[in-house]
């Protein structure tokens, strides 16, 4: 089956520590692979994706995440932490069919990011 | 910056009464999405939707939802007869692209609470 793991449901952090939330998942073929942080009283704000390419992938707020095939994982991460990093955060995989991917997102359940000063 | 904006914030209605969820798209946005998210538990996609047809449904997505693009900047979620199970956090998001190539990523609205007593 399809799924998305977030293995973590909150993670606390030093501000200004080194951050990881961690994400793994599972899909037949080639993954896409996103992360999306929600604020209190607000929608889901894309961060970042891996498509193809660099394993690297930056994103909006200094985030980046790593791409692991071997692992199935797609770690976030930011060197530096700040408090108004503190929020949910997401990671999601496209579905695929046998067609190939489709428009669906398949969601973890979350992760609490919580920093503190 | 263009943004994906839901109407309204919270809606409580009776059991056995229809709703209407409303959302505006980004305006170039051809793709469009509703998700919901029960409390406490996972972003669960409902349906895509695309060239004024359905594009894609999950299981959830039965007799009793319908979408409709009315007009060409509305995106509605209508749930006929709503169930207790109905209540939760409903999700409308919207991407330039579907599944293939750039710009595939969804950007989503800041949902709509649906409580049903």
């Amino acid at each position: 089956a399809q799924s998305v793991a977030q293995p973590e449901d909150q993670v606390n952090v030093a501000e200004g520590n080194p951050l990881t939330v961690k994400c793994t998942y599972s899909v037949s073929g080639n993954p896409y692979l996103f992360w999306y942080v929600q604020y209190p009283n607000r929608g889901l704000q894309f961060l970042l994706k891996y498509i193809t390419g660099d394993n690297l992938v930056k994103g909006s707020y200094g985030f980046e995440a790593e791409f692991n095939k071997s692992q199935t994982s797609f770690h976030l991460k930011k060197p530096s932490a700040l408090v108004s990093d503190s929020a949910l955060y997401f990671c999601a995989v496209r579905a695929r069919n046998y067609g190939g991917a489709t428009n669906k997102l398949i969601f973890g359940t979350g992760t609490l990011l919580a920093i503190q000063p | 910056e263009p943004e994906v904006t839901q109407t309204p914030s919270h809606q409580v209605t009776q059991m056995g009464q229809e709703v209407i969820l409303r959302c505006v798209p980004i305006s170039n946005h051809l793709y469009f999405y509703w998700y919901r998210q029960i409390l406490g538990q996972k972003v669960e996609f409902l349906v895509s939707f695309y060239n004024n047809e359905i594009s894609e449904k999950s299981e959830i997505f039965d007799d009793q939802f319908s979408v409709e693009r009315p007009d060409g900047s509305n995106f509605t979620l209508k749930i006929r007869s709503t169930k207790l199970e109905d209540s939760a956090m409903y999700f409308c998001a919207s991407s330039y692209r579907g599944f293939l190539g750039m710009n595939t990523e969804a950007f989503f609205g800041q949902g709509t609470r649906l409580t049903v007593v």
